[in-house]
């Protein structure tokens, strides 16, 4: 079973400018999260899906930071423009029920320079 | 102040010390998870304790509900292990809040 997907592995972007991450959950996982992982720190929620509602958005910036699960599979996390701030690791996360835990993807580790 | 608390937040240790990491939270959980971290950021969950202790190959993770304190050891430590180690806890609501970590060196 292929774990949770994401893409890309690393990114390097100039300020001001877009950009986007993709993550593909496990199969069967209806709960979607989205961290941001500073250095030194640990993951901070972004927002988290069940299937294809928002039902935690609190913490997303949403003045530059959108996200979408719109069929409730697959969700991509959009920064535009980014900050020099928003250079960090951002993680994918995964569960088909919390009695069962969690399984993150690898991150993208983004650079705004 | 975060809600989770982890020490030491850095640990170095000689291959095939006893290791043990620590983890402190403030409220009521619904579950408690130990999770290694990699340099390049990939997470991987090791165990997920609602209760007492559990143990796999060389890691055992224990929990006092009671003290709201949790622990995961590492037996003859490896310089493999080393890694960032992290604690997060998981409410009813869903909602996860996650330790700093703590980044064990095991030096050969």
């Amino acid at each position: 079973e292929a774990g949770v997907v994401q893409s890309p592995r690393y990114k390097i972007i100039e300020k001001k400018q877009p950009v986007a991450f993709w993550c593909n959950p496990i199969s069967g996982h209806n709960t979607l999260y989205w961290y941001r992982q500073n250095l030194g720190q640990g993951p901070e929620l972004l927002i988290r899906y069940e299937n294809e509602e928002a039902v935690d958005d609190s913490q997303l910036p949403k003045d530059r930071f959108s996200a979408e699960r719109l069929k409730g599979v697959d969700s991509t996390l959009k920064i535009q423009p980014a900050e020099l701030g928003d250079s960090a690791v951002y993680l994918c996360a995964s569960s088909i029920d919390r009695n069962y835990g969690y399984t993150f993807g690898s991150g993208t580790r983004l650079t705004v320079v | 102040k975060n809600e989770v608390e982890q020490s030491p937040q850095n640990l170095t240790a000689q291959e095939g010390e006893f290791i043990t990491i620590n983890c402190s939270y403030s409220v009521g959980i619904s579950a408690l998870h130990w999770l290694q971290q990699h340099p390049g950021g990939g997470i991987v969950s090791l165990f997920m304790l609602s209760s007492g202790k559990k143990k796999h190959g060389r890691l055992i993770a224990t929990i006092n509900i009671q003290e709201k304190h949790s622990s995961l050891h590492i037996t003859a430590s490896h310089p493999r292990d080393s890694a960032v180690y992290i604690c997060a806890v998981s409410y009813r609501d869903d909602k996860i809040i996650f330790g700093k970590g703590t980044r064990l060196h095991i030096l050969p």
